[in-house]
């Protein structure tokens, strides 16, 4: 069974417009968190929800928005996209919130095309 | 402030020779340091890391590495390469508080046959 996963797995899409993400975890963690990976293969923490709360909000453009629905799912929802958005995204989680001690369980990543 | 550095983006080693990566970190507190592990088209997974304690950390597929406070180091080793070693690895660097988390740019590694 898929610890973390992602869907889609690949997303292609224009520039303006709006696409999802989608991140589900089946460990019974309470935190998850998103990840950018450049072209450069350059790893950064966007968001981290624990329980549902946001607790971590880098400088990240508001055109994007997670969503939590439930402490097993971060949704992450991206406004009118430009071509800098495009990356690998990566979801994660994990038991606790603290990012020093606790463990992060990756997911297979989406790679987003903006053309 | 933290920061990783990867020295060496990219690194090829014969089937069976000595794996070597560099990370160096700089974090004003005492950190914790990672390594992951990323196989093509996969997410990342955890080779190992410090939080306190023994600076000789065993990880998972032979790997090990050694915090080294006076050089700010934090290198992963493994006697022996095998061919499924190929991928990219990262070096992390948290702080023992607080929720900040950096990655160092990653080391690609080539096992030749």
């Amino acid at each position: 069974d898929t610890a973390v996963s992602q869907t889609p797995k690949y997303l292609v899409t224009q520039m303006g417009n709006d696409k999802s993400i989608k991140c589900e975890q089946n460990l019974g963690h309470d935190t998850m968190y998103w990840y950018k990976q450049d072209s450069k293969k350059f790893l950064k923490i966007m968001f981290s929800y624990n329980n549902k709360e946001l607790i971590i909000n880098e400088t990240v453009p508001n055109r994007f928005s997670p969503k939590s629905p439930d402490k097993a799912h971060l949704n992450l929802h991206i406004n009118s996209l430009e071509l800098g958005d495009s990356a690998v995204y990566f979801c994660a989680s994990s038991q606790g919130a603290g990012l020093s001690t606790d463990t992060q369980y990756f997911g297979p990543g989406t790679r987003l095309t903006v053309l | 402030a933290q920061s990783v550095t990867q020295l060496g983006s990219h690194v090829s080693v014969s089937e069976g020779a000595l794996v070597l990566l560099r990370c160096n970190y700089s974090s004003s507190v005492p950190p914790y340091l990672f390594w992951y592990v990323q196989y093509p088209n996969q997410g990342l997974q955890l080779l190992l890391k410090y939080t306190t304690g023994a600076t000789l950390v065993k990880g998972i597929n032979g790997f090990e590495a050694e915090f080294k406070k006076s050089e700010t180091s934090f290198h992963l080793t493994k006697p022996s390469a095998h061919m499924s070693d190929a991928a990219e690895y990262f070096c992390a660097v948290s702080e023992g508080t607080g929720n900040q988390f950096y990655f160092g740019t990653g080391t690609s590694l080539t096992v030749i046959p």
